[in-house]
């Protein structure tokens, strides 16, 4: 069975540009969950959804959105970038989520010039 | 002060010792994950407790909610156990639930 995807791996930018990360959830997971890992701050909660609704959102400004699609893929969305936005976005999905165990991809490291 | 607080930040080990990671938290949980992240970001979840201790192989995890109190133990390490755990608190259950992280305990078992 395949793991949760992310992609790219890998991604520079420069402060003012958009970018949208990609998570493909282990099939048959209903909820994708996004976090923002960076050294000063640790992992924080960006937002949770399932069934193509947002259902949970950490303290994050609109600059962050997301959106699900109708198998379940999601995709975040960040605009006008920032050099603090530079961190590693993982994606988490379970079957039903909540604050239910998840499985989690290998992240997508965002490097903003 | 953080709501969640690990300890120690740093912990060096030799192969075979018994580690023990600590997670104090400050509000109200309805459950605590233990979280393993290996270097390039790879992140397991190991344990999902809401009371008690539960075990897997050689780890195990207890919480004592009274005193708002986890630890996660190693047994018989090794330095395949050498990673990043995470303790992270849910504050409410249902779908509109607060996630909080602590900032990791940087584990080394050297050989």
């Amino acid at each position: 069975k395949a793991g949760v995807t992310q992609t790219p791996r890998y991604l520079i930018k420069t402060r003012g540009q958009q970018v949208t990360l990609s998570c493909s959830p282990i099939s048959g997971h209903r909820s994708v969950s996004w976090y923002q890992q960076t050294p000063g701050q640790g992992l924080q909660f960006l937002f949770e959804y399932f069934s193509e609704t947002q259902r949970n959102k950490g303290n994050f400004p609109g600059r962050f959105s997301g959106r699900q699609f109708s198998n379940s893929r999601s995709e975040m969305n960040v605009s006008t970038l920032e050099l603090g936005d530079s961190a590693l976005y993982l994606c988490a999905s379970s079957r039903i989520g909540g604050a239910q165990p998840q499985h989690f991809g290998d992240g997508t490291r965002l490097s903003i010039l | 002060k953080n709501e969640v607080e690990q300890s120690p930040q740093n912990l060096t080990a030799q192969e075979g010792e018994f580690i023990t990671i600590n997670c104090s938290y400050s509000v109200g949980i309805s459950a605590l994950h233990w979280l393993q992240q290996h270097p390039g970001g790879g992140i397991v979840s190991l344990f999902m407790l809401s009371s008690g201790k539960k075990k897997h192989g050689r780890l195990i995890a207890t919480i004592n909610i009274q005193e708002k109190h986890s630890s996660l133990h190693i047994t018989a390490s090794h330095p395949r156990d050498s990673a990043v755990y995470i303790c992270a608190v849910i504050n409410s259950g249902g779908s509109n639930y607060k996630l909080t992280f602590g900032k990791g305990t940087l584990l080394t078992v050297n050989p």
